[in-house]
């Protein structure tokens, strides 16, 4: 399997501006999670779905984030509008239902808003 | 919430050196999982261990739940073992097979000179 994609790998926007973060989890797994990454925050769970379904979406920091997952294969992260504290590293991660089942996560989005 | 804490911050080795990664946390938990975060950002699962003592190659893990503790070792490091490595526990909000919803670490950042 290709692992989990994610894209763009790097955006650079401007304030004000629509930004829309894309995924394809591994075929099969029916978790999806997304993730950002700060220096003053670290790494922190923003939502995930469990098959398609939106289960905690508690760490979304504000209505500006809104994400989507319209079938099993592809996800979607907005921010609209995008703030210079949006800068981050944004993770999507896949895993499979079951103990056991590790976390995959994607080579991430590296998002700069100026 | 859960805390979990990591040590040392920074740790500066040799390479050929031996080290060991600690990871502290507060409340019982039903699993534990290490990653590697390499130089180019690339997050990777090394070992899902709720308790005893896995070894894969150069590195082994051992976490004692019942004290709430998990230790992470390389042996005879090398240059490519560099980076930053993350413990992460399950959330509170995790619920049946979400084991990707995790509260990380901060990090132990390793470097390794030739």
């Amino acid at each position: 399997d290709a692992g989990v994609i994610q894209s763009p790998r790097h955006e650079v926007t401007e304030m004000g501006q629509e930004v829309t973060l894309r995924c394809k989890p591994i075929s099969g797994h029916d978790y999806l999670f997304w993730y950002r990454q700060t220096m003053m925050r670290g790494l922190e769970l923003l939502i995930y779905f469990n098959n398609n379904v939106p289960i905690d979406d508690s760490g979304m920091p504000e209505d500006r984030f809104s994400a989507k997952m319209p079938n099993a294969s592809f996800s979607t992260l907005k921010i609209q509008p995008s703030e210079p504290r949006d800068s981050a590293v944004y993770f999507c991660a896949s895993s499979a239902s079951g103990s056991g089942n590790t976390i995959y996560f994607g080579e991430g989005s590296w998002l700069t808003v100026v | 919430g859960i805390q979990v804490e990591q040590s040392p911050p920074d740790l500066i080795l040799q390479e050929g050196a031996n080290s060991t990664l600690r990871c502290n946390f507060s409340d019982s938990v039903n699993n534990l999982q290490w990653f590697h975060q390499n130089p180019w950002g690339q997050l990777i699962n090394l070992f899902y261990i709720p308790s005893g003592t896995k070894q894969n190659g150069r590195l082994s893990a051992t976490t004692v739940a019942t004290e709430r503790y998990s230790l992470l070792y390389i042996s005879s490091s090398q240059t490519t073992d560099s980076g930053v490595y993350f413990c992460a526990v399950p959330s509170p909000r995790a619920y049946g097979g979400s084991q990707g919803n995790l509260i990380f670490g901060k990090g132990t950042k390793l470097s390794v000179k030739p």
